[in-house]
């Protein structure tokens, strides 16, 4: 399957300090990436959807100003988490959206980074 | 509205075979996925059905109806190594996917 990179795996980090991650598709083009958030024995919860040249789609409850996402370019996108707080801490993951096959056999797969652990002190 | 449910937790043996079922409810459904997660990181891809019937990967075969918004993973020959959290995922009109909170699966040997 494609292969999406995060970085970095797990961050610590002070108080009112901002944190940026980086999610990477290394083997294809991704126009379009999500952000999650999940904390211990919790789902998934989709944060936003970051579009590639065009501002990120904010689910409801989401400060839009306080988790800064930026899609440069078709493989990169940037999740930073300004004036973290301790309750910022959490797993954070991204993950891209492929697609395989032509015409009516097109399947469209999310693939998700391996996540990057925030803890804020 | 729009919902997921499957088992919260289930237990199987070594060697045996467990089916986990996940029922949706999906506006403009476009497909099921199923994902693995082992605790501590990210989840990894594991099926994808869009169309009546059932897929076999391996061990791993995946089911959809789509008349009863129904689905299930089923899992032979268990191994150790498959006690994971098993994620279903419904994709919305808007590509978007919907998750279940995740079935924890326990291999016993």
């Amino acid at each position: 399957g494609a292969v999406v990179s995060q970085h970095p795996s797990r961050v610590i980090c002070k108080s009112g300090t901002s944190v940026k991650i980086e999610c990477r598709s290394l083997d294809f083009q991704a126009t379009t990436m999500f952000w999650y958030r999940q904390f211990p024995k919790q789902s998934l919860m989709l944060m936003a959807t970051s579009n590639e040249g065009s501002k990120a789609t904010y689910e409801q409850g989401v400060e839009k100003d306080k988790f800064l996402i930026n899609h440069a370019s078709l493989t990169l996108s940037t999740l930073t988490v300004t004036s973290a707080h301790p309750e910022d801490s959490s797993f954070y993951i991204c993950s891209a959206r492929d697609y395989t096959g032509t015409g009516p056999s097109v399947q469209e797969t999310q693939y998700f980074g391996p996540g990057t652990r925030l803890l804020v002190l | 509205g729009q919902n997921i449910d499957q088992p919260t937790e289930m237990t199987a043996t070594e060697g045996a075979i467990v089916q986990i079922n996940c029922t949706y409810q999906t506006s403009g459904f476009n497909g099921l996925f199923w994902y693995q997660q082992h605790a501590g990181e990210a989840p990894t891809f594991l099926s994808y059905n869009v169309l009546d019937g059932l897929e076999e990967k391996g061990r791993f075969s995946s089911f959809l109806s789509r008349s009863k918004g129904y689905s299930y993973l089923l899992l032979k020959e268990l191994q150790m190594k498959d006690s994971a959290s098993y994620l279903c995922a419904s994709m919305d009109s808007n590509y978007q996917l919907i998750w279940g909170a995740g079935t924890k699966l326990i291999i016993k040997p």
